[in-house]
């Protein structure tokens, strides 16, 4: 089975840029989507197919990929941002089966 | 704007089946796949399955598939996840979300506990 690889914690002071990487073995052949999930919420989608932003999320939020690497990017780091960032991909079965990594916590300083 | 809602009981017994429905209003479901994540206590998501709108494609999680069911009555408005055998480790916030790969709108969740 395939594993998406997010580092379980990232901080950054307000105004500064955030970086969350997902790393797999797959992800060049595969969409990569991020969620956003504050405490007590339902996750939000942010990302869809690497790098289109959904249309409540703040254009401060971006995605790319590259490689085995994709990058959740927040420029201007704002205290609201504060949540847990999942990455999502598929895998190659057929139908896809959905895969999520574990998760990172965004803490703003 | 499609909204979505978990319903079902929060308490379940080990051994026993925890049946859980998701009831979509705001739009129509057809041409869509529906999906049930979970994510236990401190944890993080964990992908359960889908199914088509016409029931014609359903996919489980592998380490799940010999346990779980999905069914959907779009006359409803409906679908639901069916996980039978029961054990604490499936205590968890049940998620319904709308979508195959790209989970765009999610219910608000219901935390579903196994005890005795």
């Amino acid at each position: 089975s395939y594993e998406l690889t997010q580092p379980p914690s990232v901080s950054v002071s307000p105004g500064q840029t955030a970086r969350i990487t997902c790393s797999a073995d797959i992800l060049p052949n595969k969409y990569v989507y991020w969620y956003q999930q504050k405490p007590g919420q339902a996750p939000v989608l942010a990302i869809f197919k690497d790098n289109k932003r959904s249309s409540v999320i703040p254009e401060r939020f971006s995605g790319s990929s590259s490689g085995t690497i994709a990058t959740l990017t927040i420029s201007g780091v704002q205290a609201e941002d504060e949540a847990d960032y999942y990455c999502q991909s598929t895998d190659n079965s057929d139908p896809p089966h959905v895969i999520f990594g574990g998760g990172t916590k965004l803490t703003v300083l | 704007q499609v909204q979505l809602q978990e319903s079902g009981p929060g308490l379940v017994r080990p051994s026993e089946t925890l049946s859980l429905t998701c009831t979509v209003s705001g739009e129509s479901m057809n041409d869509f796949y529906w999906t049930w994540i979970r994510q236990a206590p401190g944890k993080g998501l964990e992908w359960i399955g889908y199914i088509y709108y016409s029931g014609t494609t359903i996919n489980y999680s592998s380490s799940l598939k010999s346990r779980v069911t999905m069914s959907i009555d779009t006359s409803q408005n409906q679908f639901s996840l069916r996980l039978n055998s029961v054990t604490a480790a499936d205590t968890a916030v049940y998620y319904c979300a709308r979508g195959g790969i790209v989970l765009g709108h999610w219910g608000q969740g219901m935390l579903v506990t196994v005890s005795s």
